[in-house]
């Protein structure tokens, strides 16, 4: 079975400042994915990242970035100079192989960036 | 140009009425699936669907029955509504190789009175 743990319930932060978003997962696959979704308070579901379980290269994409470790099983997210409309859920989710491509989401870490 | 489209967008309705949230997208995706998010933001898959063909059941009562008329369709029709059935519902799509991004539509508010 597979499960994403988002350890963090809640966030908050002045703008400006960095955060990491922790996600944690666990899969007897060898070959799996991993994503990253925003849910702003307008209610959709924004793809962020996608990342697969042979490439362990962190990823950089403006002030987002990506830690992918598997030796600890995460793949947590940083935003540097955290602005205010950052401020939204953030969900990690797993796909594996074998399983018809469903994902399993996290719990989500909701993220509010003050003025 | 709505990747994946959902009507409607919001849903209330009283406890025992039927009620059906459609979902089309424009992708040329061969999977479809349908997730429930709760009051407590939690995201769980209900349905997916590979052309046409059911490949996933995540024990949702019987009263919740998933439809493609065809690959670019996938329809949810829920029976005698119940309140905790109130939630938001999205339906995503992704190609048919394992793995792939899955893009959502912008979800169906349900509150069941």
């Amino acid at each position: 079975a597979q499960k994403v743990t988002q350890a963090q319930t809640e966030i908050s932060v002045v703008e400006k400042e960095d955060v990491t978003l922790d996600c944690v997962y666990e899969t007897r696959d060898t070959t799996y994915y991993l994503f990253w979704y925003k849910q702003p308070p307008s209610g959709e579901l924004v793809f962020l990242i996608r990342r697969n379980s042979f490439d362990e290269q962190n990823e950089i994409s403006g002030r987002y970035s990506w830690n992918f470790q598997k030796s600890t099983s995460s793949f947590n997210f940083t935003i540097t100079a955290s602005q205010v409309v950052d401020s939204a859920v953030y969900f990690c989710a797993l796909s594996v192989n074998t399983n018809a491509g469903k994902s399993t989401f996290g719990d989500g870490t909701t993220l509010t960036v003050k003025p | 140009d709505t990747a994946v489209s959902q009507t409607p967008k919001y849903l209330v309705t009283q406890m025992g009425n039927d009620k059906s949230i459609k979902c089309e997208q424009n992708l040329g995706h061969d999977t479809m699936y349908w997730y429930k998010q709760d009051s407590k933001k939690f995201l769980k898959i209900m349905f997916s669907y590979n052309n046409k063909e059911l490949i996933i059941n995540e024990t949702v009562p019987n009263r919740f029955s998933p439809k493609s008329p065809d690959k670019a369709h996938l329809n949810l029709h829920i029976n005698s509504l119940e309140l905790g059935d109130s939630a938001v519902y999205f339906c995503a799509s992704s190609p048919l190789k394992r793995g792939e991004t899955q893009y959502f539509g912008p979800g169906t508010r349900l509150l069941v009175l």
